[in-house]
């Protein structure tokens, strides 16, 4: 069974920084492209950052380009998301989402739960 | 930037009837591979989005035969045959094949009458 986990969520104050992690499990995480998707309270769905399999490739939204950088450790199946500068605005559930394999091979994403955070005075 | 607009916003449905919900783009979603990059999926109150349909018309595992999914190029529809309590949520088109970024439309919020 597919599972993701992502851990990492909390209160921090503007201009602050955040480490947000996602533990998988259940498929191949070494052979899928990887994304980060938020939605803010109430609101939609908004797509943050990809990461392709290795690594080796990442893709940011404009909002949070420079401030926010994307990784991955494939010998522990863990995706992060390094978040510096933080705005109000950046408050959200953050959801850790796996994607296609690197042939291409795509089924749709699936979602882990989502972790809170909160940025606040 | 490929923009997603859903239509309606809002959807009230009496149980057994069936629904219709319509999610255009602002650019063609076929992809150079012959298929049509378009998802849908759905968030019920509490929990994170679960897929329905991928590549327009695939349904995901384990979702019932009353979700179904067509269009290609720029029109596309998610219909629900016979709407069950179950179904209350809001529902998300979602773009994942032209990138950046990966857009999703602003949802639909099916309610039960």
């Amino acid at each position: 069974e597919v599972q993701l986990v992502e851990s990492g969520g909390t209160l921090v104050q503007p201009g602050g920084s955040l480490r947000l992690s996602c533990a998988v499990s259940g498929f191949t995480f070494s052979s899928h492209w990887m994304h980060w998707v938020r939605q803010a309270p109430g609101k939609g769905l908004v797509w943050v950052s990809r990461i392709n399999y290795d690594g080796s490739d990442t893709l940011y939204a404009d909002s949070v380009r420079g401030r926010f950088t994307i990784s991955r450790d494939n010998a522990k199946n863990i995706l992060y998301l390094q978040m510096n500068s933080l705005r109000a605005d950046d408050t959200a559930v953050y959801f850790c989402v796996k994607d296609r394999l690197h042939t291409g091979t795509y089924v749709g994403f699936r979602w882990g739960q989502g972790t809170l955070v909160t940025v606040s005075s | 930037e490929i923009v997603l607009t859903q239509s309606p916003l809002s959807l009230p449905v009496t149980p057994g009837e069936p629904a219709s919900i319509s999610c255009r783009s602002s650019q063609s979603l076929l992809h150079r591979d012959g298929y049509n990059y378009l998802d849908w999926y759905v968030q019920k109150p509490g929990q994170s989005p679960q897929l329905l349909i991928y590549l327009t018309s695939s349904r995901a595992s384990g979702v019932p035969d009353r979700f179904s999914g067509s269009g290609s190029g720029t029109d596309f529809t998610l219909k629900i045959s016979r709407v069950e309590a179950e179904d209350v949520g809001v529902y998300y088109c979602m773009q994942p094949g032209q990138a950046p970024p990966y857009s999703f439309g602003q949802g639909t919020q099916l309610e039960i009458k």
